[in-house]
């Protein structure tokens, strides 16, 4: 199992540009969240979702977009990246959202210029 | 509202002394906690958890927590430091009511020779 993978590890962005972290996990987990780190700041959640198909906010969901199609899958999307949104991006599993902990990815270290 | 608290953002100990990292949560339900580490530029390890069971958890380590419900606290103690402990530690907390976690802000750890 690889457990919950993260890609990519880096990113670099101008302005304004828009892109997508990927997140994808094989343990047929059913609830996946997506968190940002900034310093002193903790984790913060940006969205969740409870199943495929399902999806919701989270404290800072502003400027953030998620889908999810497969149980497997679960990417990020930024529309117009902002310098604000400069982070580490951590994805996160578990069987349900009762099932905690839940399983971290190595997380995404993501500048925006 | 639900929070966690970690009262010292930094906590600074010689190699073979104890550490202590002290953490609060205000609740009107009874909580699950949790310890995760974060080594730099890496992602979060569980160090323990408390769901309820014994109060006193031990985790990876050399790591353990004592839950205290009368002062709503979830300190994290280890009886002698090594060099590699040397990172930043979350307190979170999980309510069964809520959709997220809730993680503190986090302690970072150092450790001297």
């Amino acid at each position: 199992n690889a457990g919950v993978t993260q890609t990519p590890k880096f990113q670099v962005l101008k302005t304004g540009q828009s892109m997508t972290l990927q997140c994808a996990q094989d343990m047929n987990h059913e609830y996946m969240s997506w968190y940002r780190q900034d310093p002193g700041m903790g984790l913060r959640l940006i969205h969740y979702s409870v199943g495929a198909g399902i999806t919701d906010q989270g404290e800072v969901p502003n400027g953030y977009n998620v889908s999810r199609s497969t149980t497997e899958d679960f990417p990020l999307r930024l529309l117009s990246a902002a310098p604000s949104q400069t982070s580490v991006y951590f994805c996160a599993s578990s069987y349900s959202y009762s099932d905690q902990p839940q399983h971290f990815g190595d997380g995404t270290r993501l500048s925006i210029l | 509202a639900q929070s966690v608290t970690q009262l010292d953002s930094h906590v600074s100990v010689s190699e073979g002394t104890p550490v202590l990292l002290r953490c609060n949560y205000s609740s009107s339900y009874s909580p699950s906690l949790f310890w995760y580490v974060q080594h730099p530029n890496k992602g979060l390890q569980l160090l323990l958890k408390y769901t309820s069971a014994a109060t006193l958890v031990k985790g990876i380590n050399g790591f353990e927590a004592e839950f205290k419900k009368s002062e709503t606290s979830f300190h994290l103690t280890k009886p002698s430091a090594h060099m590699s402990d040397a990172a930043e530690y979350f307190c979170v907390v999980f309510w069964e009511a809520g959709t997220a976690l809730i993680f503190g802000k986090g302690t970072t750890l150092s450790v001297s020779s």
